[in-house]
């Protein structure tokens, strides 16, 4: 069973440029969730979605938006860089309880944005 | 405000040397708590715990949960150098699944 795919892996922009990420879950998820990881702060939770839904939104400026497709494949947008959006960004994804999961949350290797 | 803080940051111990990662929590709804390891790529899961005193193990790993104190420990006996990650807690809470809050790591140094 192949695992969440995120692409691309490693980025570099410059600052006042968009990006955007794209992540595959594993086959079956359909919540996909999003975090940014950087050495200051950890992991901060950007927003989930399931079956297409915007279900959870974190603290973040409205410059991160994200979109799930039909096919439980999610990307995130982010307009406008700032030199603080370099960081990790993470996708999960998860089976809930109530489909036959686990609720874990299974993550990808990551897209490593730099903005110069 | 939910947060999860994680403690110690940083750990450095020889092979062989017992080890307690402190998780504590202070969220609206909690759910489950997660424990996870990340080395150089994508965290890998280790546990979920939901209920209160009940350990969980997985070789030289267990776990375990006080709901009324709001922690959770993970030790690692016998350690070995690759044991050496960072290892996370996640805490998801709330009033829909899968929002989950993160603590910053406590990042584990075995020494041969």
């Amino acid at each position: 069973k192949a695992g969440v795919t995120q692409t691309p892996r490693y980025l570099i922009k410059t600052r006042g440029q968009q990006v955007t990420l794209s992540c595959s879950p594993i086959s079956g998820h359909r919540s996909v969730s999003w975090y940014q990881q950087t050495p200051g702060q950890g992991l901060q939770f950007l927003f989930e979605y399931f079956s297409e839904t915007q279900r959870n939104k974190g603290n973040f400026p409205g410059r991160f938006s994200g979109r799930q497709f039909s096919n439980s494949r999610s990307e995130m947008n982010v307009s406008t860089l700032e030199l603080g959006d370099s960081a990790l960004y993470l996708c999960a994804s998860s089976l809930a309880p109530g489909l036959g999961g686990t609720g874990e949350l299974f993550f990808g290797e990551g897209s490593r944005l730099t903005v110069l | 405000e939910d947060k999860v803080v994680q403690s110690p940051l940083s750990l450095v111990v020889h092979e062989g040397d017992t080890v307690t990662l402190n998780c504590s929590y202070e969220v609206t709804n909690f759910r489950s708590l997660l424990w996870y390891k990340q080395e150089k790529k994508a965290p890998t899961f280790l546990f979920m715990l939901t209920s209160s005193g009940i350990e969980k193990k997985s070789g030289r790993l267990s776990s375990i949960l006080d709901k009324k104190e709001l922690f959770s420990i993970l030790n690692i006996t016998a350690t070995q150098t690759g044991d050496s990650a960072v290892y996370l807690c996640a805490v998801e809470a709330g009033y829909n699944f899968n929002k989950f809050y993160f603590g910053s790591g406590t990042k584990l140094n075995v020494k041969p």
